[in-house]
């Protein structure tokens, strides 16, 4: 079992419109929860943290998190074509040390 | 403020060479990782280096090494270079303080590297 696992999609939402993003991990003792947004040919860019269970919003951005369940998410409201981006979940297990294991990616696009 | 910045950003190498990565950190940033992507995967994590140690260690074999300067710059080396070893290799650092809540990660814009 892969420690972080996402759907790698393509996702397809027409613009305006809520794109839901999943991802599940394996490690229970996982503390941290972040997503990152990576457009073709660059690096990854942090968007969300996470830290505790329920919702937090930034703007456009949700993220939700059940420990309970494993699952993080990531909700993108009135999506816009420039949304289109691979969207990495980063789990950083409880080591004490900065290491962040990312899953796959999901590739979300948005049409206009 | 210069971000992360990393060199060179393409080369092209064969099997069995050995090739060295740079990274130069933001300002004001001390800890250095350094993690892997293959095409169509997320970064794998290699390793970390903080005041001039290797720190943490992912699951990357000996031919895998880095360095960390007094200036918090880092390299990455890699030898006996394998076709495997084909991959964007990314440069992340962060904030100031190495303690157990995680910061921000800033990457580089990678160094991408193929292996014939």
């Amino acid at each position: 079992q892969k420690e972080v696992e996402q759907n790698s999609g393509p996702l397809s939402v027409p613009e305006g419109a809520i794109a839901s993003l999943n991802c599940t991990y394996s490690d229970r003792v996982s503390q941290s929860f972040f997503w990152y947004r990576q457009y073709s040919g660059k690096s990854p860019e942090l968007i969300m943290s996470i830290y505790s269970n329920g919702d937090k919003e930034d703007g456009r951005f949700t993220a939700q998190l059940n420990k309970a369940s494993q699952y993080v998410s990531l909700l993108i409201r009135d999506s816009q074509p420039s949304d289109s981006a691979t969207y990495l979940c980063a789990v950083n297990l409880n080591t004490g040390f900065q290491k962040l294991v990312f899953g796959t990616g999901t590739r979300l696009l948005v049409s206009p | 403020d210069a971000g992360v910045t990393q060199s060179p950003t393409h080369l092209i190498k064969t099997r069995g060479q050995q090739v060295t990565l740079r990274c130069s950190p933001k300002s004001g940033h001390d800890t250095v990782s350094w993690y892997q992507q293959a095409l169509g995967q997320g970064p794998q994590f290699i390793f970390q280096y903080y005041e001039e140690e290797e720190r943490q260690r992912g699951n990357f074999p000996d031919r895998f090494s880095g360095h960390q300067f007094p200036n918090y710059s880092s390299e990455l080396n890699v030898n006996a270079l394998l076709l495997g070893d084909s991959a964007l290799y990314l440069c992340a650092s962060r904030q100031q303080g190495f303690d157990f809540i995680p910061g921000e990660l800033f990457f580089g814009e990678g160094s991408r590297l193929t292996v014939l």
